[in-house]
């Protein structure tokens, strides 16, 4: 059974840093992309970025790039989201997804997240 | 601001049948395929259509997608109380290079 438990709620002050994750199991976490997708409190989706665990090839969205890092650790089948410095605005919950498979080489308009985890909570607040 | 611009609630009676539509541009909706994501309250989303009008094995045939041109529509026939939940319009954007949903759709059965 294809599964990604991602790590628990945080809550951190304005300039910390952080990093999440999103651990993969029931299937080969190299062969597929895992995309980050960020949820604002009572706000739609957005996708923040996406990374091929195979050869961590990291795509980000243009909204997102410079502000988060994207990193993925094969040998414990691991994605993780982080920031250097938190600000309030982060505060949402942040979803990892499974991209449909399509390989390392891929045509990402013709595919979609077929497993989901349950999402991370992440306040900041001083 | 979404890319792809949905209206932020619908609603209908046990029984009936809902339309949620989603708009968008040339570079997303109009050249890519789109994808309709069902967010129970409380969980993480799960996708209801792909390829526009394609349904993952497990998602019943009450739910259906079509596209034309800039646009596309989800309908959900025979609509069931645990139908109540968001649904977000999703597509590639050629211009923004990367997906992008829509605001939501907030569906009540009443």
């Amino acid at each position: 059974e294809v599964q990604l438990v991602q790590s628990g709620a945080e809550v951190k002050k304005p300039g910390e840093s952080l990093r999440i994750s999103c651990k993969a199991s029931g299937y080969n976490f190299t062969n597929f992309w895992i995309a980050w997708v960020r949820q604002m409190p009572g706000k739609g989706l957005e996708w923040m970025g996406i990374i091929y665990p195979g050869d961590s090839d990291t795509r980000y969205s243009p909204s997102f790039q410079g502000q988060v890092g994207i990193s993925a650790d094969k040998s414990i089948s691991t994605a993780y989201l982080q920031w250097g410095s938190l600000k309030a605005s982060d505060t949402a919950r942040y979803y990892c997804a499974r991209l449909e498979y399509c390989g390392g080489d891929c045509y990402f308009p013709a595919f979609y997240f077929d497993y989901w985890g349950q999402g991370t909570l992440v306040t900041v607040s001083s | 601001q979404s890319v792809l611009t949905q209206a932020p609630s619908a609603s209908g009676t046990p029984g009936q049948r809902a339309t949620i539509s989603c708009s968008g541009s040339s570079s997303n909706i109009g050249s890519n395929n789109v994808k309709w994501y069902q967010q129970l309250p409380g969980t993480a989303p799960k996708v209801l259509i792909y390829s526009n009008n394609q349904r993952p094995s497990g998602v019943p045939d009450r739910f259906s997608g079509s596209k034309s041109g800039t646009s596309a529509s989800l309908a959900i026939s025979g609509l069931q109380s645990e139908d109540e939940a968001e649904y977000y319009c999703a597509a590639w954007d050629d211009s923004l290079n990367g997906w992008v949903f829509g605001g939501g759709t907030k569906l009540t059965v009443l």
